[in-house]
């Protein structure tokens, strides 16, 4: 899997877009984005994933970039209800034989 | 529908003692992996499990051992247990196997808190 880079925490006010980063340089052709959350003393939560195109579910949105080396995770209204730390990975279609690979990943506070 | 469950959700064990977790994946999948995460080394992957058989494994050592049941219930054992072994656990299930085609999101249990004195 590629690597990521994540800035380690992030602060966004309540009703506000929260826009979250991730560089991913080295990624090669049939690697999607990922993104998974993890709100405090909860497992891991699957949130988006995508190749190339932008996509958008209920609860986030995905913007990757042309030439795909970055990407922005979007919650369009956060509530206090997004502190959590957040996850970019990337990873084939499928996945590797050699389960997830999670950075340390953004911490993101929603400040009311 | 039920989401992952996972029991016990926090033990206390001593050291040298043995601990075995469980986990029930969400109804009709199939696979099942675990995840160690400590605030040091992070999320870590240990296994995946499918149709009974382990078919990955994660650098952790012959102490962490687990198995799957026909109804893709699984279950991880750790024998002689140390003070590093003191994490959360986590369960993961997905419909498809890990590394197969097509879209594999993982959906993961609240965890088991384990704390080894």
């Amino acid at each position: 899997d590629a690597k990521t880079t994540q800035p380690p925490s992030m602060d966004c006010a309540e009703g506000r877009a929260a826009n979250l980063p991730c560089n991913h340089s080295t990624i090669s052709g049939n690697e999607y984005v990922y993104w998974y959350r993890q709100i405090h003393s909860q497992g891991p939560q699957y949130i988006i994933h995508g190749l190339k195109n932008n996509e958008t579910n209920e609860m986030a949105s995905l913007i990757i970039t042309e030439d795909r080396k970055s990407s922005t995770l979007i919650l369009p209204h956060a509530t206090l209800r997004d502190t959590a730390v957040y996850y970019c990975i990337v990873r084939v279609l499928g996945g590797g034989a050699d389960g997830l690979t999670f950075g340390k990943g953004t911490h993101l506070i929603i400040q009311p | 529908k039920a989401g992952v469950t996972q029991t016990p959700r926090y033990l206390i064990k001593t050291r040298g003692q043995q601990v075995t977790l469980s986990c029930s994946p969400i109804s009709g999948h199939r696979s099942v992996s675990w995840y160690q995460q400590t605030p040091g080394q992070g999320l870590q992957f240990l296994f995946e499990y499918f149709s009974e058989t382990q078919r990955n494994k994660g650098n952790f050592p012959g102490r962490f051992s687990g198995r799957q049941f026909s109804n893709s219930r699984s279950e991880m054992n750790v024998s002689t247990l140390e003070l590093g072994d003191s994490a959360l656990y986590l369960c993961a299930s997905s419909p498809r196997r890990q590394g197969n085609s097509g879209a594999n999101v993982l959906t993961f249990g609240a965890g088991s808190r384990l704390t080894v004195l």
